[in-house]
This record gives structure tokens, sequence and C-alpha cells, in this order.
């Protein structure tokens, strides 16, 4: 089955305690992202990757990490996580990077992230 | 700049009625498309529909279909003949063909009533 999966699905940590969401793809696609989503603010772009090695800033980058050594998995890293690092977050990806046509972006379930 | 504006923050529907969600969009960029994905309560994000910007038709998806007025840069959201199991929350979003990102409203809210 084609899909996006995140892992874990809910997290409870503390502040300052490094922690990674994995998200791997199996349909072999190009570009790859990352979103938060809060309430009253929609979906924001953290990073995102248009292929494997490369990867870009998003609109709310500050605190986070990423890396795409492996065309099927984008992990995100929270160094130092903080209270307001509190959010819903997703992993999404699309089969190329370039152009739109019918480039949907496909999302993971979803972590849900609390930072103490 | 690019920007998605969804003006209603809620809606409710009786079953069986259709419901227009209201989607309204900004962008420089020649060519771009318009997506509706629908958001359950579960968290998930579910793709609805697809539009292109020089599609000359509508796009339809079973009960949904997309109302494009590109003069008017709106991408309203139809679902006919509305179902209990689409209270959800739905989000319009854009790409641009110079923009490398999806860019969100900031959803609305559908509750459908028997």
């Amino acid at each position: 089955e084609a899909q996006v999966t995140q892992n874990p699905r809910y997290l409870i940590t503390v502040t300052g305690k490094k922690l990674t969401v994995t998200c791997s793809q199996n349909m072999n696609h190009e570009y790859m992202s990352w979103y938060r989503q809060d309430p009253g603010l929609g979906l924001r772009q953290i990073y995102y990757s248009m292929n494997v090695e490369v990867t870009d800033k998003g609109d709310v980058p500050e605190g986070y990490k990423v890396s795409r050594k492996e065309k099927r998995n984008f992990p995100l890293i929270l160094e130092s996580p903080s209270p307001n690092q509190t959010s819903l977050y997703f992993c999404a990806s699309s089969l190329s990077s370039a152009g739109v046509g019918t480039d949907t972006q496909y999302f993971g379930p979803g972590t849900r992230l609390t930072v103490l | 700049a690019q920007k998605i504006t969804q003006t209603q923050p809620g809606m409710f529907v009786q079953e069986k009625e259709a419901v227009t969600l209201d989607c309204t969009y900004d962008t420089s960029d020649p060519s771009y498309g318009l997506f509706w994905y629908k958001q359950p309560s579960s968290g998930e994000m579910i793709f609805l529909i697809y539009q292109g910007s020089y599609d000359q038709q509508n796009a339809t998806e079973g009960r949904y279909s997309l109302n494009f007025q590109k003069a008017r840069k709106s991408a309203n959201l139809v679902i006919s003949a509305s179902q209990l199991g689409d209270s959800a929350m739905y989000f319009c979003a854009m790409r641009g063909i110079n923009t490398d990102k999806l860019i969100f409203g900031t959803g609305t809210r559908l509750q459908v009533f028997p």
C-alpha cells in the first residue's frame, strides 16, 4: 500500500530532551516536507527536501533540523525541544519537485507532540 | 506573496443537503494548483480534489466538486448530498509553479447534522 508513515504518533517529552520524528514514504517520491499545525494558524511548512541531500527551510524552521540521506526517509529532529514546539506535525511527500500538474502532496498520519 | 483565505470558520449543513466551502487565493505565479484536504477528528490529512490553473473544466471527484473561478481567484469546494461522515475540518491549499510548498488556509469546520 502506498503510504507515508510517521513515528511516533504521540509523544510527550520534557524541555531540552532531544527527539527525532521519523518519516518514510514508499512511493519513490522526490519531494518531502514537514509541516506543523497549530489552532487558528493552519499548516505551516518547517523544512522541505527536493531530493536526496537537498533540503531547505520553510516558513518556521527555527528549532528544527532535518536530513535526507535516503530518498524514502526524511526525519525531523528537535535538538532542544521547548513548549512552543508543542504541536501536531505532518510529513508529506509528492512525486516530483518541479511544476504543479497533479503533483498532489500525500500526508502521513501526524505526530502529536507535547513538550512540558 | 501567496495567500489562501477561508472566511468561514464553521459551517453547518443537514444530511443529504449540498454545502459550499469558500476559498479565495492570491498568487503571482503564472501556473498553480489548488487542492482541498479533509481532516477528520482523528487528525489525518486526506486529499480530496485538485484543480490546475489551466484546466478548462471544474474538477470533480465523486460527491466533491471544485467551483473554480479564475478571474475571481476563488476555488470553492462543493460537497453534494452531505453525509454524517463529512463532518471534519476542510483545508484549501495552493502550490505555485515557482514555489516549493503548499500554502494552506486556516480551514473550515463542517458539521453535518441528521
